[in-house]
C-alpha cells in the first residue's frame, strides 16, 4: 500500500512562474516531511523540511506547505528556474519510523 | 557530492547469481538507509543500521541482507536474483537513528539478465 502519493507524474511551467509539486499521505500519525530533488544519474538531494508543527515553511525559492487535516503537502517553487528541472520526491514518517517516499513528479522548467 | 559514496556505479548479472553492493556514509553518520528504486517506483525501503546494529527493517527479501561494519561502511548483499530485482539500489547516512534529514549517495544500478 502506498502511503504517500504524488499522482502527478510530469509538471510542465514557463521559466519564471511559480511550480506546485503535490503530495498526499494516508498516516495520520506521520509528523515529519521532507522533499527530495533528484536529477539523472544522481542520489536524491534534500531539498526542504517540514514538522507536524508547523504549516509552512520557506527557504529561498521553495516553501512547503502542510495541510494535516486534508493529510495533503505542496512545494512551491517560486520563480521557477531551468536548473530546477529534476524528479521531486516527497517523503514522511512517522516519530521512530521509517520514510515512506512518494513515486516522483518530474518537472520541467521551459525556458 | 552528499559525501555518500557507492560501488560499484553499474553491475550487470545474469539471474540465480549474487552480488554485493558497498556503501561509505558520510563522516559522522553513523546511520546507513538501503533502499530500492524500480522503473516508475518510489524509493522503497529496504533497512536500517546504526552504528553497526540493525535498526529497522522494510520491504526487504529473504533473499538480501545487509550488515555495517565497525568502520561503518555498509554492504547489501543481494543473492538468487531474479529479473524483477533490477533496479536502483541507493544508500543514504544520517548523524542519528530517527526522523532527520537522509543524505543520499548517487546510487548504483543493477542490471540482472
Amino acid at each position: 500500500d502506498q502511503q504517500v502519493k504524488q499522482n502527478s507524474p510530469s509538471l510542465s511551467v514557463q521559466e519564471g512562474r511559480i511550480s506546485i509539486l503535490n503530495c498526499d499521505y494516508t498516516n495520520s500519525m506521520f509528523d515529519y516531511f521532507l522533499w527530495y530533488k533528484k536529477y539523472p544519474a544522481e542520489g536524491p538531494t534534500f531539498l526542504i523540511s517540514i514538522s507536524s508543527i508547523k504549516d509552512k515553511n520557506e527557504d529561498g525559492r521553495f516553501t512547503v506547505f502542510l495541510n494535516k487535516s486534508a493529510k495533503h503537502l505542496s512545494l512551491h517553487i517560486v520563480p521557477s528556474q531551468p536548473g530546477d528541472s529534476a524528479v521531486y520526491f516527497c517523503a514522511a514518517s512517522a516519530t521512530g519510523n521509517q520514510f515512506y517516499f512518494g513515486t516522483g513528479t518530474s518537472l520541467t522548467v521551459i525556458p | 557530492d552528499s559525501g555518500v559514496t557507492q560501488t560499484p556505479k553499474h553491475l550487470i548479472t545474469a539471474t540465480g547469481q549474487r552480488v554485493t553492493l558497498r556503501c561509505s556514509p558520510r563522516s559522522g553518520d553513523l546511520s546507513v538507509y538501503w533502499y530500492q528504486q524500480s522503473l516508475d517506483q518510489g524509493l522503497q525501503f529496504l533497512i536500517q543500521y546504526y552504528n553497526g546494529e540493525e535498526r529497522a527493517k522494510g520491504n526487504i527479501l529473504e533473499r538480501f541482507s545487509a550488515q555495517q561494519f565497525p568502520d561503518l561502511h555498509s554492504e547489501l548483499n543481494l543473492s538468487s536474483l531474479e529479473l524483477g530485482d533490477s533496479a536502483l539500489y541507493f544508500c543514504a547516512s544520517s548523524p542519528g537513528w530517527t526522523q532527520e534529514t537522509q543524505y543520499f549517495g548517487p546510487g548504483t544500478r543493477l542490471l540482472v539478465l
